[in-house]
């Protein structure tokens, strides 16, 4: 039972335009979302969060887009370079009894083509 | 160091050994966790430590796993009697406070032949 999914496992984008990476969840008792990213070899490094009292955070090129009606998650990320080119995962946390535990999703490889 | 630190990067074990996983968190970061990521897939949680209250154990697979955390410092990661199934990167994550942003090692790769 998958409660975090990101649907698509690769996306190719053109350097300098939009990249937009998906996420859903299916338990409406996520209240904290985060976005990591993860180079070969490393561990995962946090990229930008949004908790469930808004529907958008911005950080510079990176956007996260919450939509807690669909339960769908969403990291934009523009222009697209050619460094950004990662593997893309979305995390969820709870409160109540699953408080802490933060879920990932499978991942998006993000490849940006010069 | 400023960052999360994990020993060995590398290990080699046979099947049957156990093996240690270390992990030293940020220092003044309450909230511990260790994943998993087997070849090919998504990051699968194994436990959590937050201060001094009881783990979250409920990502262990199996008995032959075990965890312990001194305070809010150093943790290791036991694994028994390896399997084949055990090979994965084991990543070690802190936090200030549980269920805010983790902050990530490098990881140990463990194979097991």
């Amino acid at each position: 039972d998958q409660q975090v999914k990101q649907n698509s496992p690769s996306l190719s984008v053109q350097e300098g335009r939009i990249s937009i990476l998906n996420c859903d969840y299916t338990n409406s008792m996520f209240d904290y979302f985060l976005w990591y990213k993860k180079y070969p070899a490393e561990g995962p490094t946090f990229l930008i969060s949004i908790s469930s009292i808004k529907d958008k955070n911005e950080d510079g090129r990176f956007t996260v887009f919450l939509n807690k009606s669909a339960k769908h998650l969403s990291l934009h990320i523009v222009p697209s370079q050619p460094g950004d080119s990662a593997v893309y995962f979305c995390a969820v946390s709870a409160g109540g009894t699953s408080y802490g535990k933060l879920t990932f999703g499978q991942g998006t490889i993000l490849t940006v083509h010069p | 160091g400023a960052g999360v630190s994990q020993s060995p990067s590398n290990k080699v074990t046979e099947k049957g050994k156990d093996v240690e996983l270390r992990c030293d968190p940020i220092s003044g970061h309450t909230a511990l966790y260790w994943y998993r990521q087997r070849l090919g897939q998504g990051l699968e949680f194994l436990i959590y430590f937050q201060g001094n209250s009881a783990p979250d154990k409920s990502g262990l697979p199996s008995d032959r796993f075990s965890a312990e955390r001194t305070g809010e410092s150093v943790s290791t990661l036991t694994i028994q009697r390896t399997q084949q199934e055990d090979s994965a990167v084991y990543l070690c994550a802190s936090s200030i406070l549980v269920g805010t942003e983790a902050f990530f090692g490098q990881g140990t790769r463990l194979t097991v032949v």
